[in-house]
């Protein structure tokens, strides 16, 4: 198994400009999420999805737009880089509620975005 | 690799020792408490995960201890190695239902040979 998949790996955009970073997991995950991680702070949740077709707000969403379209995917959306979103990127996905280890998360290795 | 959290406290500990992290979590609501640990340039990798129901969980050289009177959670890492270099981060699941994980700031674990 690959696990979570993350493409790119980097990438710089200018202001205004729009980019899809695409997370993938073949461990047949429910859960999927996008985290940001700045310097000196945690991991804060941009949005998330509790299934195929399904999507929700996390703590930090503004600027940001998902889909998942297909369970194994999920898509995460700059339609307007600026700035303040330059961070690194991580995807992570967790079983469904109803099984043991539900809240256990498991993540990818990360997209460093920069916007100019 | 990337550089994960600049100004992160730092615990240094010589080889060999044990090694004690600590956090502090704000929601007495918390059902559930897990430990990562993130190597440069990589995303985070699950540690040592607790229930509110247990006081003490034992791993593979990691123990995790929960005091749920002061809101304190503990990683415990024995016969500490270079390879355990790296930062970690507490994570708390606040207990409505929401799956979603609230994480802690990170503590940056330095080993000295």
């Amino acid at each position: 198994n690959a696990g979570v998949t993350q493409t790119p790996k980097f990438r710089v955009l200018k202001t205004g400009q729009s980019m899809t970073l695409l997370c993938a997991q073949d461990m047949n995950h429910e859960y999927m999420y996008w985290y940001r991680q700045d310097p000196g702070m945690g991991l804060r949740l941009i949005h998330y999805s509790v299934g195929e077709g399904t999507t929700a707000k996390g703590e930090v969403p503004d600027g940001y737009n998902v889909s998942r379209l297909k369970k194994q995917n999920f898509l995460l959306g700059l339609e307007s880089a600026a700035p303040s979103q330059t961070s690194v990127y991580f995807c992570a996905s967790s079983y469904g509620l109803g099984t043991a280890t539900y809240n256990e998360q498991f993540f990818g290795p990360g997209t460093r975005l920069t916007v100019l | 690799g990337e550089s994960v959290g600049l100004h992160l406290p730092t615990l240094s500990v010589q080889e060999g020792d044990n090694s004690i992290i600590n956090c502090a979590y704000s929601n007495s609501a918390s059902d559930y408490f897990i430990w990562y640990k993130q190597e440069s340039g990589k995303g985070p990798q699950f540690i040592i995960d607790i229930r509110s129901n247990m006081d003490k969980r034992q791993g593979q050289r990691v123990t995790v201890l929960l005091n749920k009177t002061v809101k304190h959670l503990s990683l415990q890492i024995a016969a500490t190695q270079p390879g355990d270099s790296a930062v970690y981060f507490c994570a708390e699941n606040r207990g409505d239902s929401s799956y979603k994980l609230i994480f802690g700031s990170g503590t940056r674990l330095l080993v000295r040979p």
